[in-house]
């Protein structure tokens, strides 16, 4: 199984900074034959499901606000939040989708410093 | 409205049985792959099972499998997850995400609310 190991836990930020959040698998989700990676980036607020971020590590779902960004390639990804508004408040997840099992990493938790 | 819905989940016995129903609406069901995803209290997500739009394919999770068996009913929208032999490690909020169009058993664009499942004596 792909291991997903997010840094950090948590963080704190004030509004308006920057929050980077980082997720590293235990082998390559970088596809050859199509050159995407299997990577999936998801937000969970307080008491609700999972919402759908970014996936192919760096396309952004229809909707999601452009303050959110990700990149990354092989086994390192970055969730990149620009600037830190009151509504981000949630864990964040990474997901490899490259091969069975699904696995997730351990969510990193971002709050209002 | 696009929706998930779950259902059929509460209290039961360790080495009990339990049976998971999700209804969709406003899309059309029998298109997608289906998934479900489980989140033990104050933990992360883990992955349990997905069955693509026939029901001919469903792969599971190691902790799972030979237990659980995933299904669906296209004429009734409805995808189900038939739990056995449930354990204490079993419970969590379970999950029904639907498969995105682009990659369906890849990852989910839309989660129901989840279901609550209680194993304990």
């Amino acid at each position: 199984d792909i291991v997903m190991t997010q840094s950090p836990d948590s963080l704190a930020v004030s509004l308006g900074e920057r929050a980077t959040i980082n997720c590293k698998s235990s082998q390559s989700v970088l596809h050859s034959s199509n050159s995407k990676n299997y990577l999936v980036w998801y937000q969970q607020k307080p008491g609700q499901p999972p919402k759908l971020l970014i996936y192919w590590a760096s396309t952004r779902e229809s909707g999601v606000p452009d303050r959110f960004s990700g990149s990354g390639s092989g086994t390192d990804f970055t969730l990149t939040i620009s600037s830190l508004q009151a509504e981000d408040v949630a864990v964040y997840y990474c997901q490899q989708y490259y091969s069975s099992p699904l696995t997730f990493g351990g969510g990193t938790k971002v709050e209002i410093k | 409205e696009v929706q998930l819905v779950e259902s059929g989940g509460g209290l039961v016995q360790p080495g009990g049985s339990l049976r998971l129903s999700c209804a969709a609406s406003g899309f059309t069901f029998s298109r997608y792959w289906m998934h479900w995803v489980r989140q033990a209290p104050g933990k992360g997500l883990v992955w349990v099972s997905r069955t693509n739009s026939d029901e001919s394919i469903t792969t599971y999770a190691d902790s799972v499998k030979g237990r659980f068996t995933i299904s669906r009913d296209n004429a009734k929208n409805t995808l189900f997850l038939q739990m056995n032999s449930l354990r204490a490690e079993d419970t969590a909020v379970y999950y029904c995400a639907r498969g995105s169009s682009s990659c369906g058993n890849c990852y989910s664009d839309l989660w129901g609310r989840g279901t609550l499942v209680t194993v304990s004596s």
